[in-house]
């Protein structure tokens, strides 16, 4: 199965700051990449798809980026609401397989 | 707008079959797979398993053994179990879906649709004796 591994695993960020988050495949998935939030006793929520295209009502300042094997997300002036836990998802080979995770907490 | 609430017992045995169902509102079955997670500290998030309107499935193979997931779209609801369950199955298991087929939006195709939503609210299911 395809290994998803993220960095860093944990991120401190300032409110109004961007946050860069990285996501590595160990097998090319093409652009068959997601990326969720999750905060703290919810379900993950979709962020975006395709590695790229932010899912509905999902705002501007998330961006997602990347091929292959390396992955961005950027966050670009994190809100109060951004802070959590946020993963990446491969659905280009079964099992579909998630990173661990990093964690934008407040600097 | 499509809703997803689950439910089951939250304490199993070792040994025992977990049993958990989700119900769908506000939406139709056809077109979707439908798909459960479970997200535990040790492992992270694992795709445990879906069904299809049709019937069709497709388990982890990791956990296919011993994982069953079904549909009564009767009562449009679908539901999992997990047999002979140990410690490693404690986790918070969540619903979800996938859409089955791709579409196009915009001036983007997707062939293929892989990632999920939305998610039900999660059931956290302990195995301990």
């Amino acid at each position: 199965e395809i290994v998803m591994t993220q960095s860093p695993a944990t991120l401190s960020v300032s409110p109004g700051e961007r946050a860069t988050l990285s996501c590595r495949a160990s097998q090319r998935v093409s652009s068959n990449l997601a990326w969720y939030q999750q905060k703290l006793g919810q379900a993950p929520r979709l962020l975006i798809y395709g590695v790229s295209t932010r899912a509905t009502s999902i705002p501007a300042r998330f961006s997602g980026s990347g091929s292959g094997t390396e992955f961005t997300l950027t966050i670009s002036s994190l809100q109060s609401e951004d802070f959590a836990v946020y993963y990446c998802q491969q659905y280009n080979t079964w099992p579909f397989t998630f990173g661990p995770g990093t964690k934008v907490d407040i600097k | 707008q499509v809703q997803l609430q689950q439910w089951g017992a939250g304490l199993s045995k070792p040994s025992e079959t977990l049993s958990l169902t989700c119900a769908v509102s506000g939406g139709s079955f056809s077109g979707y797979s439908w798909t459960w997670i479970r997200q535990s500290p040790g492992k992270g998030l694992e795709w445990i398993g879906e069904i299809n309107h049709g019937g069709g499935t497709n388990y982890n193979p990791s956990l296919k053994s011993r994982v069953t997931v079904s549909l009564d779209t009767s009562k449009n609801h679908f539901s999992l179990n997990v047999t002979s369950v140990t410690a490693a199955d404690t986790a918070v298991y969540y619903c979800t879906r996938r859409r089955a087929t791709g579409f196009c939006s915009g001036r983007s195709c997707f062939p293929f649709v892989g990632w999920f939503d939305p998610w039900g609210q999660g059931t956290l299911v302990t195995v301990s004796s």
